[in-house]
């Protein structure tokens, strides 16, 4: 089993929809969970990362994590064309290398 | 400079030669880390340096595959007799310390012929 798994999309919604994406992971010791954007061409960015369980907010993103079915959540609400990107779920495993998600492809519809 | 600088940004070679991939990290930033990214996955992790040294070299697919970073700052991958298996983007990142927020460059995207 994989230590983080992720439904690779893509995904396609109109301008201002609700996005929600989601992954898995198996390791119950798992900590810190960390979603990445990546923008075709480009190395990924962070764009938010959550402690434990529970939600963060941050402008249209929220982060939720539910440790008890392992499995972490990003929403985006109303969604801008500039959101078209493939995003990552993370977590820290190793000396603090990252173990990512296989990536969900984003495409936001003007 | 202002971020993760990856040079070549492309880079074509033919099956068994030998490559180098170079990563300049941000300035100041003592943990560099590679990772590699394959068509429609996610990044995968090579190796981890701190400062100099290897502090986890789990990832390296083989002995084919080796990284320096003798100053502590520039690394470069190196890749010998390299295979077409070996196609995708190398990605560096580096961060300040090991548990603060890596920053990616863009990548090298390597095509082995």
């Amino acid at each position: 089993q994989k230590e983080v798994e992720q439904d690779p999309g893509p995904l396609s919604v109109p301008e201002g929809a609700i996005v929600s994406l989601n992954c898995t992971y198996s390791n119950s010791a798992f900590q810190y969970f960390m979603w990445y954007r990546q923008y075709s061409r480009k190395g990924p960015e962070l764009l938010m990362y959550t402690y434990s369980s529970g939600n963060k907010e941050d402008g249209r993103f929220t982060a939720q994590v539910d440790k008890s079915s392992k499995y972490i959540s990003l929403f985006i609400r109303d969604s801008q064309p500039s959101d078209s990107a493939t995003y990552l779920c993370a977590v820290p495993t190793g000396r603090r290398a990252l173990t990512f998600g296989s990536g969900t492809r984003l495409q936001v519809q003007p | 400079g202002a971020g993760v600088s990856q040079t070549p940004s492309n880079k074509v070679t033919e099956k068994g030669k030998y490559v180098e991939l170079r990563c300049d990290p941000i300035s100041g930033h003592t943990a560099l880390y590679w990772y590699r990214q394959s068509l429609g996955q996610g990044p995968e992790f090579l190796i981890y340096f701190q400062g100099t040294g290897a502090a986890d070299d789990s990832g390296l697919p083989n002995d084919r595959f080796f990284a320096v970073r003798p100053e502590g700052s520039v690394s470069t991958l190196k890749i010998q007799r390299t295979e077409r298996g070996d196609s995708a983007v190398y990605l560096c990142a580096s961060s300040r310390t090991r548990n603060t927020e890596a920053f990616f460059g863009q990548g090298t995207r390597l095509t082995v012929v």
